[in-house]
């Protein structure tokens, strides 16, 4: 089982509609969790990082974690054919200060 | 005004060959990383170091290695280059959790 899980996609949507990005992961006890952005050939850029259940927004980004389930995912609100990248979940595993990251999930945004 | 810088961008050399990346952040941050990102585009932390202290090894070959002469510096050098070695190198920082990222290496091994 790999340790930070991601659907590759792409996952197209139209613009302005709502992008749901999803992540499980099987470290238990891991402790912080985050999405980045990278576009083709440049390097991952933050854009949310949640430590606690529940939401947080941040502009047009949620990004919700669940411990109990093992999920956390990003909300994109009103999306925008520049939103168009691949998203990357990573997760600080208990006690290590490293980023776990999965495959990423390809995004798609069409005019 | 780069936060976290790399050099060289591009790298392109020969088999058995040996080479270094440099990295340089302005940010303060006590904490240094060099992930590497395969054909696949999966993102995989190879070393950290703290304040120059390494404290994270992923079982990396040891023809990788880094060294930090200072907590703003981290370079990779790689002995014996394999074409398995192509790949992107990305170095980090962070003051707490959260990790910002340098431009990236691009290295290519013929």
């Amino acid at each position: 089982q790999k340790e930070v899980e991601q659907n590759s996609g792409p996952l197209s949507v139209p613009e302005g509609a709502i992008a749901s990005l999803n992540c499980t992961y099987s470290d238990r006890v891991s402790q912080s969790f985050f999405w980045y952005r990278q576009y083709s050939g440049k390097s991952p850029e933050l854009i949310m990082s949640i430590y606690s259940n529940g939401d947080k927004e941040d502009g047009r980004f949620t990004a919700q974690l669940n411990k109990a389930s093992q999920y956390v995912s990003l909300l994109i609100r009103d999306s925008q054919p520049s939103d168009s990248a691949t998203y990357l979940c990573a997760v600080t595993p208990g006690g290590y200060n490293k980023l776990i990251f999965g495959a990423g999930t390809r995004l798609a945004v069409h005019p | 005004d780069t936060a976290v810088s790399q050099t060289p961008k591009y790298l392109v050399t020969q088999m058995g060959n040996d080479k270094s990346i440099k990295c340089e952040q302005n940010l303060g941050h006590d904490t240094m990383y060099w992930y590497k990102q395969d054909s696949k585009k999966f993102l995989k932390i190879m070393f950290s170091y703290n304040n120059k202290e390494l404290i994270i090894n992923e079982t990396v070959p040891n023809r990788f290695s880094p060294k930090s002469p200072d907590k703003a510096h981290l370079n990779l050098h790689i002995n014996s280059l394999e074409l398995g070695d192509s790949a992107v190198y990305f170095c980090a920082s962070s003051q707490l959790q959260e990790q910002f990222f340098g431009p990236g290496t691009r290295l290519t091994v013929l």
